[in-house]
């Protein structure tokens, strides 16, 4: 199984922080990494696809890079509305898995 | 626009059963593995279950050790995930999502979710 690590478990962070949010596998996985963000009572949503690709949608801010084993999230200039928790997750093999989750709050 | 919608959960006793359903639209259902991911009450993301577009390739998380099935019907483009044996620790939503190439890639979109409780 690949394990997925996240650093760190909680942040609170003030608005226009710069926030780094790192994955770390427990073997290598190419760019198969993708971030989702989600917000209190909400379903996530993908935010960053392989590794540091965006979507159309999502504020440039948000921006993802790494490859194989060691992998970051960057939030610049952090807004209040980017408050939620965030996942790392891999489909390269099975069992498919996500990191535990980083939380962030706003202060 | 491509829309997953759950249903199925409720409250059940241990030891009982329960079957999700999930509705799929907005794209072409049989070309797309789809999997179910749950979330414990305050906790992180789970992989539960992949299954194929043709049903040929099925995967569980070992962590339920036989109790569940998924299963597909592509003629009504619906997923589902028949769940036996349930424990107090199966309590979690429930969500179906697709994986957004062949064999790999992300989980998009995701559904509302459908909530199960194992309780006595």
């Amino acid at each position: 199984e690949i394990v997925l690590t996240q650093s760190p478990d909680f942040q609170s962070v003030t608005p226009k922080e710069k926030v780094t949010i790192t994955c770390r596998a427990s073997q290598s996985i190419g760019n198969n990494l993708h971030w989702y963000q989600q917000k209190p009572d909400q379903s996530p949503k993908i935010i960053i696809k392989f590794a540091s690709q965006s979507f159309s949608g999502v504020p440039s801010r948000f921006s993802g890079s790494g490859s194989g084993t060691d992998f970051t999230l960057t939030i610049n200039s952090l807004e209040v509305e980017d408050a939620a928790t965030y996942y790392c997750h891999q489909s390269t093999s099975f069992p498919y898995t996500f990191g535990q989750g980083t939380k962030l709050e706003i202060k | 626009e491509v829309h997953l919608v759950e249903s199925g959960g409720g409250l059940v006793k241990p030891g009982g059963s329960l079957r999700l359903s999930c509705a799929a639209s907005g794209f072409t259902f049989y070309s797309y593995n789809m999997n179910w991911v749950r979330q414990a009450p305050g906790k992180g993301l789970e992989w539960v279950s992949s299954i194929s577009g043709s049903s040929s390739y099925i995967y569980y998380a070992d962590s339920l050790k036989g109790r569940f099935t998924i299963s597909r019907d592509n003629a009504k483009n619906s997923l589902y995930l028949q769940m036996n044996s349930l424990r107090a620790e199966d309590t979690a939503l429930y969500y179906c999502v697709r994986l957004a190439e062949l064999n790999r890639g992300w989980f998009d979109p995701w559904g509302q979710g459908t909530l199960v409780t194992v309780s006595s």
